[in-house]
């Protein structure tokens, strides 16, 4: 089975500042999905970021980037200039290519602090 | 744009009541799903359904069931609500079942507070 390891329950960052959230997963599959989700305060979850664990590069998306070391089973994401906005709780998941539904962590609060 | 509408931002229910909690998206995705979201332990899936009228268990199934008669809605029941039950419930939905090729689309999330 999936699991998806968060370790960081809570994170605080300076706005403009460089934050990394760290995701540990494990999967006995030898393709499957990683993404991470966001869910501001009282608002939907949205998907922030997904990466194909075949593809050794890393997966960006404007201010957000991953750190995906396939070997370790770690996928990190890089919060890049820091703003108020990306104040929310952050969700890592696993897809093992659809054969069962996606695996949420326990998410890391992040605050960004003016 | 995807819109998954809950029924209800905020819910509140007697230990016993029938509850019944409800989803319906209008984009004609084939899968939706029901998680529930507590403070620590992340979200939990509770049920899924892959078409009308299918329904699958997810992680924590157990005092719900759910109804898949339509394509566009999908219903979480409670049938006995237990303060246990106390917690925000995301509905989600995807058009096919790999998440990368289409990511999940959620609700606003009903808080349910059983008392």
């Amino acid at each position: 089975a999936q699991t998806v390891t968060q370790s960081q329950p809570e994170m605080s960052v300076q706005e403009a500042e460089t934050v990394t959230l760290s995701c540990t997963y494990d999967t006995s599959e030898n393709n499957y999905y990683l993404f991470w989700y966001k869910q501001p305060p009282s608002r939907q979850m949205i998907l922030v970021i997904r990466q194909e664990a075949y593809k050794q590069q890393n997966a960006t998306e404007n201010r957000f980037s991953v750190n995906f070391q396939k070997a370790a089973k770690s996928f990190s994401l890089k919060i890049s200039d820091s703003q108020l906005g990306d104040t929310a709780m952050y969700f890592c998941a696993s897809d093992d290519s659809g054969n069962t539904p996606l695996v949420f962590g326990k998410g890391t609060r992040l605050s960004v602090i003016a | 744009d995807v819109k998954v509408t809950q029924s209800s931002r905020y819910l509140v229910k007697r230990t016993g009541e029938k509850v019944f909690l409800e989803c319906v998206q209008d984009m004609d995705h084939e899968n939706m799903f029901w998680y529930r979201q507590d403070p620590g332990l992340g979200l939990r899936l509770i049920y899924f359904s892959y078409d009308v009228k299918m329904k699958e268990k997810g992680d924590i199934p157990e005092g719900y069931s759910v109804s898949r008669e339509k394509k566009e809605r999908f219903s979480l029941i409670l049938e006995s609500a237990s303060t246990n039950q106390t917690s925000m419930y995301l509905c989600a939905s995807t058009v096919d079942r790999v998440s990368y090729n289409s990511p999940l689309h959620f609700g606003n999330g009903t808080r349910l507070t059983v008392t």
